[in-house]
Formats: C-alpha cells, structure tokens, sequence
C-alpha cells in the first residue's frame, strides 16, 4: 500500500528557508517520477514541480523558479522540496504525488497523494 | 504556458441528474488530460486519465471524453457522495497546469 507522508511545514518569515520532505514506501521509489502539488487555503490545485524517476528531469512553474528546488533521495525513499526566499503568497498546503507510470521522462498523472503540510509565511 | 479554464465554476443538481464538466485547454494537449476529485477536508483523488481512461476503483457514472483543447467530465447519475471540486490538470509536458476547478454541490 502505498504511503506519501510529508513533513517539515510551519510558519517562517518572509525571505526565509524552509525543507520539505516526503517520505515514501509501498512502491519502488527509484522507479516512479514525484511531483509537488500545493493549494493556498480556500483555493484550488497549483501544480509546483516535478522530477523524473531518474532526477534527469526537473520542472518548476514559473512562480517558484529559481527559488524552489526538488531533489530526491532513493537511498532514503523521500522526495524533497527545498524551498528559498519565501514569500507570503507561497503560503500553502504542500501535497506530494506519485506519477501512475514508472519509468518515463515526461510527466503523468498522479495517481497517489500524500496528506500535504502546511506552510505559512508571515512576519 | 498552455492555460487550463474550467466551466461552470460550481453547480448545483438533484440527486440522479447527469452533469458535465468542461476543461478547455488554450492550445492542444492531445489526451494528455486528467482529472481530480476532492472532496471537502480530503486530498485529490485521481479518476480520469488519457481523457477517457477511468481510474481504478473509480465508479462507472464517472466518464471522460475530448481530445486536443475541449474535454468533458460526466457524471452519469449524481450521488450524494460526488459532492466534491473537480479538477482537469494538463500533463503533456511541464508545467502540469490544472483548471481553477468545478465545485459541484446536491441541490
């Protein structure tokens, strides 16, 4: 059964760092692209990130670019999300997803979804 | 970026009514159109894919159809545990942009 369970939300300043983490198990990790997904209070789905199965492919939407970095840790089974120079409108619930096919470069859909954490940003 | 826009916004429909969903795409996807569930206080819930691919263990009411910019999400008969915002989310390429969103209420 697969389980996603993020971690590492909490309320941080504005210009501030912070990490997330997604810890996965019930599936072969290595094998399976990961995506950030996050959703400020109230409104929908913003897609965020997403790596590829291999860590050859990273993607950001142009509001985190260059501020918002995804890695990952096959070793560990956990995705991240490292996330730099926050700014109140990144205040969100954080959702990690798993891609339903393994192995491929381009994206796909996100068949598994953990509970999210939330992240606010304010002074 | 390819822009995603979801019609209507929010519905309201009796119990057993069919109801559909569009997601228009602002230039081609092909069938690279999925979509989501949520329901209140819960996570998303994939049910679609490729357009018109139903989800594992995702009740039969649910259907999908389209192909390059207009796709449509059907509920064949409306239940009380549909309540939940629907959203369609691009995945042909990078970025996985998804719809504002449909909430669809019991009237």
């Amino acid at each position: 059964q697969v389980q996603l369970v993020e971690s590492g939300g909490g309320v941080v300043q504005p210009g501030r760092s912070l990490r997330l983490s997604c810890a996965a198990s019930g599936f072969t990790f290595r094998n399976y692209g990961m995506h950030w997904v996050r959703q400020a209070p109230g409104k929908g789905l913003e897609w965020v990130a997403l790596i590829s199965y291999d860590g050859s492919n990273k993607n950001y939407a142009d509001s985190v670019k260059g501020r918002l970095i995804i890695s990952r840790d096959d070793s560990k089974s956990t995705l991240y999300l490292h996330m730099n120079s926050l700014r109140p409108d990144d205040t969100a619930t954080y959702y990690c997803a798993k891609e339903l096919t393994a192995k491929i470069i381009f994206p796909a859909p996100l068949d598994d979804w953990g509970q999210g954490t939330l992240v606010t940003v304010s002074s | 970026d390819i822009q995603m826009t979801q019609s209507p916004s929010s519905l309201s429909a009796s119990v057993g009514d069919r109801v559909t969903i569009t997601c228009r795409a602002s230039q081609g996807i092909s069938n690279y159109l999925a979509w989501y569930q949520q329901k209140p206080g819960k996570i998303p819930k994939l049910l679609m894919y490729a357009a018109s691919t139903l989800q594992s263990g995702v009740p039969s009411r649910f259907s999908g159809g389209g192909s390059g910019t207009d796709f449509t999400l059907t509920i064949s008969s409306l239940q009380p545990e549909d309540v939940a915002t629907y959203f369609c989310q691009k995945y042909n390429t990078a970025p996985g942009t998804f719809g504002q969103g449909t909430k669809v209420e019991i009237k």
